[in-house]
């Protein structure tokens, strides 16, 4: 079956621009989650979503939001863009989230 | 606050030697545990995961870890490497057992010499 895939690959993007990101889980995967993965956080998560409700958030500021739709299909929001949010973002399904991720090969954002 | 400790960041063997990667959480609640691995230039793959029951667990390609309550440890073994093995590897622990959501370690860096 199709993994996790998640676009675009790769993203430039400018200080005070917005970005959206997408992630289409496994077929049959109700929980995705998001983690940003940088060489000095390592993987800080972002937040979860279940059913088109935000389960769990981690620790980022509001410039970071997400959202789910009714296939099961996520994306991540990031407005404001600063030189920081430069990351690979990562999104991984689980059939109920605590049953192990799959992970998708990520998004590359760079902000200059 | 909850935490997972991967204490070696970088180890160097040899190909044929035994690995034993630690990793350790805060936490005294029930708990799953999970290994991952990031091959060069792939994605984060599931290696192996522990739910309940026997505490050693054994995964895909050699690797097992064993749970061990009373340290809060969940360490990863494999009695011989190869030059693939070569990767990053992260121990994973979701705090809440009902939710998507897990805290990582800051992973270990394995580099096997041929």
């Amino acid at each position: 079956k199709a993994g996790v895939t998640q676009t675009p690959r790769y993203l430039i993007k400018t200080r005070g621009q917005q970005v959206t990101l997408s992630c289409s889980p496994i077929s049959g995967h109700r929980s995705v989650s998001w983690y940003q993965q940088t060489p000095g956080q390592g993987l800080q998560f972002l937040f979860e979503y279940f059913s088109e409700t935000q389960r769990n958030k981690g620790n980022f500021p509001g410039r970071f939001s997400g959202r789910q739709f009714s296939n099961s299909r996520s994306e991540m929001n990031v407005s404001t863009l600063e030189l920081g949010d430069s990351a690979l973002y990562l999104c991984a399904s689980s059939p109920q989230g605590n049953y192990g991720y799959t992970f998708g090969s990520g998004t590359r954002l760079t902000v200059v | 606050a909850q935490s997972v400790s991967q204490h070696n960041h970088h180890v160097i063997l040899s190909e044929a030697a035994s690995l034993e990667l630690g990793c350790n959480y805060s936490y005294g609640g029930t708990v799953n545990l999970f290994w991952y691995v990031q091959y060069p230039g792939q994605h984060l793959q599931l290696l192996l995961k522990y739910f309940s029951g026997d505490p050693l667990v054994k995964g895909i390609k050699g690797f097992e870890a064993e749970f061990i309550k009373s340290k809060f440890s969940f360490n990863l073994r494999k009695p011989s490497v190869q030059w693939s093995d070569t990767a990053e590897y992260f121990c994973a622990v979701p705090f809440n057992t009902n939710a998507g959501k897990s805290t990582f370690g800051d992973g270990t860096t394995l580099t096997v010499k041929p």
